[in-house]
């Protein structure tokens, strides 16, 4: 069964640095979307791209966040300089489509991010 | 208001005994209500969704209970199993976003 891929698992990494989070949605999808569960509390939702360009973002996803779909495969989130409070489990999801029975958000294994 | 309410945080049942998990929302423009099952380590899996048009859902031992006018639904677990022992979270979907409730731990006792 296709799934969605995260890189890497675990990621540390000190406070003021750039991170980038990478993740293979499956691959007739079109819909990619980043989430984050900091240990213990819900899934928050972070942005939505489609098309190429942000759908949707959270009031959590500020200028210090930016995705990226480099090319046909890959959807990134790159934090452009970690706080101690971006330490999390960041959830990468895809769709095929919205609105139909193709509707369903795949998750990937997520990537734990640690910032010290 | 965007979200998702769900109770009880922890729930520890029998085995072959039935769980239940309850949510409640407000906001009308939701439209599509998953639930999703969480094993440590591991991201969320979708178990089972709902429309707000169909009063429930069925699915094996796992049945959504949909009520549109009060505003809630649940999760009934039938004939739980050790193996059902993990987080589950109701969900609601606001245009391309889900919207996560807090979780519910679940164990269910050998």
């Amino acid at each position: 069964e296709p799934e969605v891929t995260q890189t890497p698992s675990h990621q540390v990494t000190q406070m003021g640095q750039e991170v980038i989070l990478r993740c293979v949605p499956i691959s007739n999808h079109l819909y990619f979307y980043w989430y984050r569960q900091i240990l213990g509390q819900k899934v928050e939702f972070l942005v939505s791209f489609y098309n190429n360009e942000i759908s949707e973002k959270s009031e959590i996803f500020d200028d210090q966040f930016s995705v990226e779909r480099p090319d046909g495969s890959n959807f990134t989130l790159k934090i452009r300089s970690t706080k101690l409070e971006d330490s999390a489990m960041y959830f990468c999801a895809s769709s095929e489509d919205y609105g139909t029975v193709q509707e369903t958000q795949y998750f990937g294994p997520g990537t734990r991010l640690l910032v010290l | 208001q965007q979200q998702v309410k769900q109770s009880p945080q922890s729930l520890i049942v029998q085995k072959g005994g039935i769980s239940i998990i309850n949510c409640a929302y407000e906001n009308t423009a939701f439209d599509y209500f998953p639930w999703y099952q969480q094993f440590p380590g591991k991201g969320p899996a979708l178990l089972i969704a709902i429309r707000p048009d169909v009063s429930e859902k069925k699915e094996g031992r796992f049945t959504i209970s949909f009520n549109k006018s009060a505003k809630q639904f649940s999760l009934h677990i039938m004939d739980s199993q050790p193996g059902d022992s993990a987080t589950y979270f109701c969900a609601a979907r606001l245009w391309d976003k889900i919207i996560f409730g807090k979780g519910t731990r679940l164990h269910i006792l050998p």
